[in-house]
């Protein structure tokens, strides 16, 4: 069973910030949170990861809180192309790692 | 660098044949995982391959098999397919230091009639 839970589905409007939770109140000390997305009809795309320092790149920042329970990914200035199925999974970064996949968050975008 | 690949994109069989699906991960990415996804199921792991050796396997049974060679392509191997094999099968590769950044290919959707 995948370790997080993830609301099923969220709206943002275009041009806003898109802020998406993740509960993870069983995550180990070594384990990582990863956010990948999965946009209509192609593979799934890696976003961001992070243990448990707040990290950031070119496509969203991610949030972890101090006792690391709950993470939140930001995409900044969410477009129309950012509707997809976000998923937020907790994994070790060791030789036998698995990436155990939940339902996600339908994140659409509203023009 | 050019993406994962993978093929064939479609694929139709019936109930008893079997079926191979062929992956080839990012220039220098040793790691190579496959996934099934389904409505129902969702992305379930079905194994992964580093330098040529399963090195994780999940919850499928023995009619799903794979290898990998020694230029790191992949390919994963379905016998006596049912119907509910019916899914999209994605592959993932990761870089030579194993961190978990997937790069994943478009997928091959079987179906199974």
């Amino acid at each position: 069973d995948a370790k997080t839970t993830q609301p099923p589905s969220m709206d943002c409007a275009e041009g806003r910030a898109a802020n998406l939770p993740c509960n993870h109140s069983t995550i180990s000390g070594n384990e990582y949170v990863y956010w990948y997305r999965q946009i209509h009809s192609q593979g799934p795309q890696y976003i961001i990861h992070g243990l448990k320092n707040n990290e950031t790149n070119e496509m969203a920042s991610l949030i972890i809180t101090e006792d690391r329970k709950s993470s939140t990914l930001i995409l900044p200035h969410a477009t129309l192309r950012d509707t997809a199925v976000y998923y937020c999974i907790v994994s070790t970064r060791d030789s036998n790692y698995q990436l155990i996949w939940g339902a996600g968050t339908k994140l659409i975008i509203k023009p | 660098k050019a993406g994962v690949t993978q093929t064939p994109r479609y694929l139709i069989k019936t109930r008893g044949q079997q079926v191979t699906l062929s992956c080839s991960p990012i220039s220098g990415h040793r790691s190579v995982s496959w996934y099934q996804q389904t409505p129902g199921q969702g992305l379930q792991f079905l194994f992964e391959y580093f330098s040529e050796t399963q090195r994780n396997k999940g919850n499928f049974p023995g009619r799903f098999s794979g290898r990998q060679f020694s230029n790191s392509r992949s390919e994963m191997n379905v016998s006596t397919l049912e119907l509910g094999d019916s899914a999209l099968y994605l592959c993932a590769s990761s870089g030579l230091d194993r961190l978990a950044e997937q790069y994943f290919g478009p997928g091959t959707r079987l179906t199974v009639t």
